[in-house]
């Protein structure tokens, strides 16, 4: 089973910044197939990104995925306040166990 | 719009059972393959369990297989996940998820999820 880790564990920015969010794989990843999440208290996690680097229906273009083999980033640029949340890194490039990483969380500064 | 809302999570004594339920709306849910998610406290993300649209193929971890079965009414637009033998390390929240649409067979994403249910098993 591929393990994900992903770095850092916090993230403190301020609104308006950038933020890389890195999420490493124990084995390479087929076809780039690593999806972004991100998930708020009490609410569904969120389709951001998908095949590495597609953006899902309604994610601003603030938010991109880049990456391939063992080692994807998500970038978010210009931070909004509502972007401050968890976000888990998840991938599918085998059959079923998928794994997921155990999350950065992007706190304010 | 696309809905998925869970029940059935409860505090349940250890080798007890409870069956959970995902309430779909908005897309043909037939269509798609859709998935039971768990997470633990303090733990990662966990698949558990997945079943193609016409329930013709289902697959599970392996720590929960032969203990848990997951199902759906096309009918009723609704997934289950029948837990059995359960455990203190099934205490999780169990969200379900729909397979994105842009996924290979079970090389799947997920651009649905719902909100989770708790199940907490202790004595």
């Amino acid at each position: 089973e591929i393990v994900l880790t992903q770095s850092p564990g916090t993230l403190s920015l301020s609104p308006g910044e950038r933020a890389t969010l890195s999420c490493r794989a124990s084995q390479s990843v087929t076809n780039r197939y690593l999806a972004w999440y991100q998930q708020k208290p009490g609410q569904a996690l969120r389709l951001l990104i998908y095949g590495a680097s597609t953006r899902a229906t309604g994610i601003p273009d603030r938010f991109s995925g880049s990456g391939s083999g063992t080692d994807f980033t998500l970038t978010i640029t210009g931070l909004e306040p509502e972007d401050f949340a968890l976000y888990y890194c998840q991938q599918y490039g085998t059959s079923p166990p998928y794994s997921f990483g155990q999350g950065t969380k992007l706190e304010i500064k | 719009e696309v809905q998925l809302l869970e029940s059935g999570g409860d505090l349940v004594q250890p080798g007890g059972s409870l069956r959970l339920s995902c309430a779909a709306s908005g897309f043909a849910f037939g269509d798609y393959a859709m998935s039971w998610v768990r997470q633990a406290p303090g733990k990662r993300l966990e698949w558990v369990s997945g079943i193609s649209g016409s329930a013709s193929i289902i697959k599970y971890a392996d720590s929960v297989k032969g203990r848990f079965t997951i199902s759906r009414d096309n009918s009723k637009y609704t997934l289950y996940l029948q837990m059995n033998s359960l455990r203190a390390e099934d205490t999780a929240i169990y969200y379900c998820a729909k397979k994105g649409p842009y996924s290979d067979n079970w090389s799947m994403y997920f651009d649905f999820w719902g909100q989770g249910t708790l199940v907490t098993v202790s004595s």
